[in-house]
């Protein structure tokens, strides 16, 4: 089946500094990848589309200067939280859409494993 | 997106057959009914998607009424590695996004 990796899996950084998390698709070309955000205790929320080679959509209320997102090839896309702050912390998580003919069937998106993201 | 129902919380006996619903009343005929599961500090992982007819494959079954409106996601024989939250999802073939709800806590029990 089709395998997301993202790394790294958890990061502490200092506040103010920035930070990359990497989405990778392993066994299979992802033209589309998503970004979301989850907080403790509550949904995954969407924050960004990424197209491979072009800009990335964001949702409303996500910045798109803060957190930079950037889909250079087919398996691979790489979301930056610049100036982080202690409200950044957050279970970051990216996905990466299969098209029709894919593994799963009609469109299925893929989830990585998250990455843990701690700002002091 | 349609959106979908689904209760807050489920206990299961291990071994037994879990059942989730999902209700999904205004879904539109192009809509299919996505089964996602999170465990606890992991990215959710894709289970199984139908849109008329009932699905099954190695993990679950989804059983899709006649009118579309609810639908059930079947674990035949739960384990403890099933405690997850579970995501009903009702999006089109082609969504660029999903939309996540508060899900339903499924506890396995021993």
């Amino acid at each position: 089946g089709a395998v997301v990796s993202q790394h790294p899996s958890r990061v502490i950084c200092k506040s103010g500094t920035s930070v990359k998390i990497e989405c990778r698709s392993l066994d299979f070309q992802a033209t589309t990848m998503f970004w979301y955000r989850q907080f403790p205790k509550q949904s995954l929320m969407l924050m960004a589309t990424s197209n491979e080679g072009s800009k990335a959509t964001y949702e409303q209320g996500v910045e798109k200067d803060k957190f930079l997102i950037n889909h250079a090839s087919l398996t691979l896309s790489t979301l930056t939280v610049t100036s982080a702050h202690p409200e950044d912390s957050s279970f970051y998580i990216c996905s990466a859409r299969v098209g029709s003919g894919g593994a799963g069937g009609i469109d299925t998106q893929y989830f990585g494993p998250g990455t843990r993201l701690t700002v002091l | 997106d349609a959106k979908t129902t689904q209760p807050p919380s489920m206990d299961c006996a291990e071994g037994r057959a879990a059942n989730l619903p999902c209700n999904h009343s205004t879904i539109s005929g192009n809509e299919y009914v996505y089964w996602y599961r999170q465990i606890h500090s992991q990215g959710p992982q894709y289970i199984i998607h139908g849109l008329k007819n009932n699905e099954t494959n190695e993990m679950a079954s989804l059983i899709i009424t006649e009118d579309r409106k609810s639908s059930t996601l079947i674990l035949p024989h739960a384990t403890l590695r099933d405690t997850a939250v579970y995501y009903c999802i009702a999006a089109s073939g082609s969504a660029r996004q999903l939309t996540f709800g508060s899900g339903t806590q499924l506890t396995v029990l021993p």
